[in-house]
């Protein structure tokens, strides 16, 4: 089945502690996208990739770093420099053209130890 | 940038009819989502409207009015697993990527 997997489902920091959470594609699709969303709000964007090696700061980069190798997998380090790393954290890919739809994996929750 | 309004809560009675708003403003407006999301889940995509007019889609129609800055999400014969988030979600010209603005959601709870 084509889609999106994300990695793990639920994840524990501890304070100074680096993490990271996988995104894996198998849709072809040559962007991807990683969000945080807080509880009762809406998707904000942390950073994005529009093809493969290159990657772009969205509005709340600040304590996160991602890399982008392979067009498939776009992963997400949460670093000790996120205060507040605790959020809901949504990976989603799309085309590049057209409508340009984005297509969502089911999300890691991280929380703080 | 860009700045995006919906409602916070909606109630409404199964088998009704609900319209969920939108606004935006926007430098140079690419493009206009909505998403479902339910509770502690992934948003599915729902509806794209990049020229004015209503776009229908069996239960489910969406509007946009460009010049107004405006859409709204038209959900018919409500049912109550229709209960969830809805996100209006904006692109701009800035950027070919299909990056996009999304707004704090509209809770919609379907009640018997």
């Amino acid at each position: 089945d084509g889609g999106i997997t994300q990695s793990p489902k639920y994840l524990f920091r501890k304070e100074g502690q680096n993490v990271t959470l996988s995104c894996e594609q198998n849709l072809n699709h040559d962007a991807m996208y990683w969000y945080r969303q807080d509880p009762g709000q809406g998707l904000r964007l942390i950073y994005y990739s529009q093809i493969v090696n290159d990657f772009q700061k969205g509005d709340i980069a600040e304590g996160y770093s991602v890399s982008r190798e392979k067009k498939e997998s776009f992963p997400l380090t949460v670093t000790s420099a996120q205060k507040n790393p605790t959020a809901f954290y949504l990976c989603a890919s799309s085309p590049g053209t057209g409508q340009n739809i984005q297509y969502f994996g089911a999300g890691t929750r991280l929380s703080v130890l | 940038g860009q700045n995006i309004d919906q409602p916070t809560e909606m109630t409404a009675t199964e088998g009704a009819i609900v319209q969920i708003n939108c606004t935006y403003q926007t430098s140079g407006f690419n493009g206009l989502f909505w998403y479902q999301q339910h509770a502690g889940e992934a948003p599915t995509f729902l509806s794209y409207n990049v020229l004015d007019g209503l776009e229908e889609k069996g239960r489910f129609s969406s509007f946009l009015s460009r010049s107004k800055g405006y859409s709204y999400l038209l959900l018919k014969e409500l049912q109550m697993k229709d209960s969830a988030s809805y996100l209006c979600a904006v692109r701009d010209w800035e950027t070919n990527a299909g990056k996009s603005t999304f707004g704090d959601g509209t809770t919609l709870t379907v009640k018997p």
